[in-house]
């Protein structure tokens, strides 16, 4: 069985700082690999996705690379603004099944 | 495309009584997943669909929780009857769910139903 987890659960910082959230997983036999954006009371909205044969996607101040060899990935957030405060999830798809499971995510604050 | 549409947003409801949460997946995506969130126990996947089908039920806790999809753009989940445990987020979420060369696989997640139990 998958088992996904995310470090830190928690991270306050300054303004400005570049970050690296961390997700981890058991099983490197995987579909893809995603991370979501949750706010206080929403939805999950889809941030990067990561297919099983590539290595990173970039999106704006965003980056996420996957190495299934080791079973992590990171992603990178540049320049962090009091805006990026959320909560942060990955999620990974086993390959085969397709069915995501997540880490318990990564509780980020940013302030001013 | 509205994205995926979940209802109600809120609920409050008594012990023991029935409670239908609903989900229409974003048009021509052919797989739904039913998740439940919570502070103890983070998202949890109840159910999946796939064209329509339960593909893995495993993560319904108990016989008091059944969820159908009749027809690709409606699925309900039903608890019946409920207990404060019940009370969480429940999440539906949909993807493409073709499993082909152009399917990444991507979810897209609902607003989420807030189910609460006294």
């Amino acid at each position: 069985k998958q088992e996904v987890t995310q470090i830190p659960a928690a991270l306050s910082v300054p303004e400005g700082e570049n970050l690296v959230l961390n997700c981890s997983f058991t099983d490197s036999a995987i579909y893809n690999l995603q991370w979501f954006r949750q706010d206080p009371g929403k939805g999950l909205t889809s941030l990067l996705l990561i297919q099983s044969s590539q290595r990173e996607q970039t999106s704006g101040r965003l980056n996420a690379s996957l190495d299934k060899s080791s079973g992590r990935s990171t992603l990178y957030i540049a320049a962090s603004q009091p805006g990026d405060s959320a909560t942060y999830l990955c999620a990974v798809s086993a390959g085969g099944s397709y069915i995501p499971t997540f880490g318990r995510g990564t509780s980020l604050i940013v302030h001013p | 495309d509205a994205g995926v549409i979940q209802s109600p947003r809120h609920e409050v409801t008594e012990m023991g009584q029935e409670v239908t949460l609903r989900c229409k997946p974003i048009s021509g995506h052919n797989s739904l997943f039913w998740y439940r969130q919570t502070m103890m126990r983070g998202l949890e996947l109840l159910i999946y669909f796939n064209n329509n089908v339960p593909i893995d039920d495993s993560g319904m806790p108990e016989d008091r929780f059944s969820a159908k999809m009749p027809n690709a753009s409606f699925s309900t989940l039903k608890i019946q009857p409920s207990e404060p445990r019940d009370s969480a987020v429940y999440f539906c979420a949909s993807s493409l769910g073709t499993a082909g060369e152009y399917d990444t696989g991507e979810l897209f997640f609902g607003e989420g139903s807030r189910l609460t139990v006294l």
